[in-house]
Formats: C-alpha cells, structure tokens, sequence
C-alpha cells in the first residue's frame, strides 16, 4: 500500500506561471482534501473532493485557484498565475469516509516555492 | 483570536523525560480532537484520536481533553530520540471533515 502519493516534492515556479499540482489518493479512498500550510501556522483546509465532484471549495482563494479529481488519474490542484505569496506546502489526504473518526491519511506535500 | 491556538515551542528535552503538549480553542462545536506528528519535510501522520472530553492512552502516549475548559493535551512517556518531531492539534466540529490544525510543536528528545 503506497499510501497518499503526491508529486512533485518541490516545485519552483516564476511569478506569472502555472503551478499543477498532483494527489493519488490511498487505494480505495474516495475522498480527497487539500491543504495549504505556511511557515509558522497550522495546515488550513482549502477543498474537498469526491470523484469527479467538488464538494467543499471555502477554503481556496476565489481567483487562480482550482481542484478536480476526475474520474481517472490523480486530483490535481492548480494554480494560475503564482505569487511570491503562494509559496507554501501543500497537503493533499484521502479517506475512505469523510467522518474524521475514520482517519486521513495525508502524503509527504508539494512544497512550492515561487521565484 | 486563532481558532485553535499551540505554543510552537522549540521543545527541548532530555530521553526519558515527559513530554508535555497542549492547545486550547475558542470554537465549543468541537468534539473531535486529534494529534498529528509531522516528521522534517513528511506529512503529518495521525497519533491520537478522542471524542469528546476524557482521558485516551496508547502506549507510550496519553491524550486528554478538557472540553469545559476548551483545552487538550498530548503526553508523552519515556520519550526516545525517535518522538523529536513536530506535533499538531486539530479538532473538527460534529463529524465536519474540516480539520482545523494547531501551528505545532517542534519537539527534540536529546540523547
């Protein structure tokens, strides 16, 4: 069981350019979260996901920000025309239910830093 | 006010001493309380997991929960090089999947 994979580890973007990053759950997870964490604070909930379904986006900045996890393949959060003040980690977890009594799961982060 | 608010320490302790972690928070809905431990650039991995107020013991580790006062606690007995880490509280209202997460403690256990 290789647990949550997110990739890259690090990615170095330029101010103005698109950041992709990608989250494959745990086998047989179906839901999927993703979280943002900068220096100093805790990690901040931004969006969860089901398969092919946005079920909860209030925490994910209103403009450049975007999530999907489609039908196949991994979930991929996007994010459009970077800032420096995007640099941060970011955590993707899965679970089987949504019920935190389950467990999530989270993966090792993509940390982004924007130059 | 944060939500939920940790003293990011450093914490420095000798191995086997007693480790001592707590957060408090503002929000009553809470009712489910976790502590995570995130190892230098990993993801944070779930070490206790209690409902409601009282007492939990696993092992090594002892987490309380004070709902009346809105504080919780983590525990750690004989603690080994191994337990040096950093430590989150997080807390979710019902069975709300959002997690509200502590900025963590850093931890080192000296051998």
């Amino acid at each position: 069981n290789a647990g949550v994979m997110q990739n890259p580890r690090h990615l170095v973007r330029r101010r103005g350019q698109e950041a992709r990053l990608r989250c494959s759950p745990m086998k047989g997870h179906s839901h999927v979260y993703w979280y943002r964490q900068l220096p100093e604070e805790g990690l901040k909930f931004m969006v969860y996901l089901q398969k092919e379904n946005i079920i909860d986006e209030s925490g994910m900045p209103k403009e450049r920000f975007s999530a999907e996890f489609p039908k196949e393949g991994p979930s991929i959060l996007r994010i459009q025309q970077v800032v420096r003040g995007d640099s941060a980690a970011y955590f993707c977890a899965s679970s089987l239910d949504p019920d935190p009594s389950y467990g999530y799961t989270f993966g090792s982060g993509t940390r982004l830093t924007v130059v | 006010q944060k939500e939920v608010e940790q003293d990011p320490g450093p914490l420095s302790v000798p191995e086997g001493a007693i480790v001592s972690l707590n957060c408090t928070y503002s929000n009553s809905a809470f009712q489910y309380f976790m502590w995570y431990r995130q190892y230098s650039r990993k993801g944070p991995e779930l070490l206790m997991y209690t409902y409601s107020s009282g007492n939990k013991e696993d092992g090594r580790f002892t987490a309380q929960v004070d709902k009346s006062s809105k504080y919780i606690s983590l525990f750690i007995r004989d603690s080994q090089p191994s337990d040096s880490a950093t430590y989150l509280c997080a807390m979710s209202a019902g069975n709300d999947y959002k997690l509200s997460f502590g900025a963590g403690t850093t931890v080192t256990v000296r051998a």
